[in-house]
């Protein structure tokens, strides 16, 4: 079974600009979970789809969007990206269920904001 | 707040050595799970071991065990007879359930190095 993909795995983009990550679950797993890595913050939530319904969202501003299509695929979105939000942005993929379902990490897309 | 704290962000154990990542979380939930994620340099993230906080035996996986303190509120991972390999960014997580959903959190990490 293949594990989560993420597209692209790295992006150089400008102050102003905004940006598309795309992350591909594993198949059968209903649960998209986005998160931003930077050193020393850990690994910042940033929101969760369930069945094409955001279930559950962290502590950032509107920039930072996203959606989840019926076949589970989902999509990150930031607008008027500022050089606070390079950072590693990590997909995990899950059951979605109760119980012992565990997150799969994607590769991560690599952001550079100029 | 739900946190969850790493106080060692580097460490360094010697190939075939024993080594403990220490970490704290702060809930006053009493239905949660406990993780350990590892991140190699190639920065895929996988599953080290994971605990059920109403299970009181501590988890174990081959070389990697837990030590897990439930009032203490503490979660720390031993790596025994570490390998080069195990290089790599621990970090420690716990999830709850939130608003018919789940949410994790994760401490900051902590970078181990393994000396030949």
């Amino acid at each position: 079974k293949a594990g989560v993909t993420q597209t692209p795995r790295y992006l150089i983009k400008t102050r102003g600009q905004q940006v598309t990550l795309s992350c591909s679950p594993i198949s059968g797993h209903r649960s998209v979970s986005w998160y931003q890595q930077t050193p020393g913050q850990g690994l910042q939530f940033l929101f969760e789809y369930f069945s094409e319904t955001q279930r559950n969202k962290g502590n950032f501003p509107g920039r930072f969007s996203g959606r989840q299509f019926s076949n589970s695929r989902s999509e990150m979105n930031v607008s008027t990206l500022e050089l606070g939000d390079s950072a590693l942005y990590l997909c995990a993929s899950s059951l979605g269920g109760t119980g012992r379902n565990e997150q799969f990490f994607g590769p991560g897309t690599r952001l550079t904001v100029l | 707040a739900q946190t969850v704290t790493q106080s060692q962000p580097e460490m360094s154990v010697q190939e075939a050595e024993t080594v403990t990542l220490s970490c704290t979380y702060d809930t006053s939930e009493s239905d949660y799970y406990l993780f350990w994620y590892k991140q190699p340099p190639s920065r895929q993230m996988i599953l080290v071991i994971r605990q059920e906080a109403y299970k009181q035996q501590n988890a174990t996986e081959n070389r990697f065990s837990v030590n897990f303190q439930k009032a203490a509120k503490s979660f720390s991972l031993k790596i025994s007879d570490s390998q080069l390999g195990d290089a790599a960014m621990y970090f420690c997580a716990y999830r709850v359930p939130t608003s018919g959903t789940y949410k994790y959190i994760f401490g900051t990490g902590t970078r181990l190095k393994v000396l030949a």
